[in-house]
């Protein structure tokens, strides 16, 4: 059974069209985080959630918000999407401890048109 | 900042051939070492990992030993299959909880 999920696995929307991606996890851990991934690139932290406490990286757009309503789940909105934000967007969990590993989810592929 | 670097991509192997992935990081001190796999359709999901100098991570045939000297973070198996296609990724952690991820490496062994 898939432990960390994304939905919707794609999702197309327009130029400037605020959009929200979901993430939920059954592991029940505390820390959960959003990586943007473009095409042959790395993975890149976004920000991540350690319970409510809120860490956003420095490089991250200000377009780039998140909210995480209780420990299952965690959204990614995009306030308003460029042509530059299409992209894998991965969710991940872990305990929250040093080393630990990460979970992943599928990801959603994000086009904007 | 910190950076890992993998190498270059696509690696195509017929199957049971000795494969290696090199990886290198550029963090100092001793952080912690990571790989992991992406199968197609899938998230990504730990492979193995390496916490101090001289340790050798392990699993499924796959190993990769922490060479501080060097920098240097290698995977390799002895004799690959069809089903170890995927991406690989090398990723350290030197503080904090976000790993720093390498492009990734795709792998494609054939019949």
């Amino acid at each position: 059974d898939a432990m960390v999920i994304q939905n919707p696995r794609y999702q197309v929307t327009q130029f400037g069209k605020p959009v929200t991606l979901s993430c939920s996890q059954t592991l029940n851990h505390n820390v959960m985080y959003w990586y943007q991934q473009k095409s042959s690139q790395a993975p890149k932290l976004l920000f991540h959630y350690y319970d409510k406490d809120f860490n956003n990286e420095a490089d991250t757009p200000d377009n780039f918000q998140s909210r995480r309503p209780n420990t299952s789940f965690c959204f990614l909105d995009i306030r308003s999407p460029g042509l530059g934000d299409a992209a894998m967007y991965l969710c991940a969990t872990s305990r929250g401890g040093t080393n630990e590993k990460l979970f992943f989810g599928s990801g959603t592929q994000l086009s904007v048109l | 900042g910190d950076s890992v670097t993998q190498m270059e991509g696509p690696v195509t192997l017929s199957e049971e051939a000795f494969l290696t992935i090199n990886c290198t990081y550029t963090a100092t001190g001793y952080p912690s070492l990571f790989w992991y796999v992406q199968y197609p359709g899938e998230g990504l999901q730990l492979l193995l990992k390496a916490t101090k100098a001289d340790d050798k991570g392990s699993n499924k045939g796959f190993e990769a030993t922490y060479r501080k000297e060097t920098t240097s973070f290698h995977l390799e198996k002895g004799s690959v299959q069809v089903s170890d296609s995927a991406v690989y990724f090398c990723a350290d952690l030197n503080s904090g909880y976000a790993l720093n991820f390498g492009k990734g490496t795709s792998l494609l062994v054939t019949p």
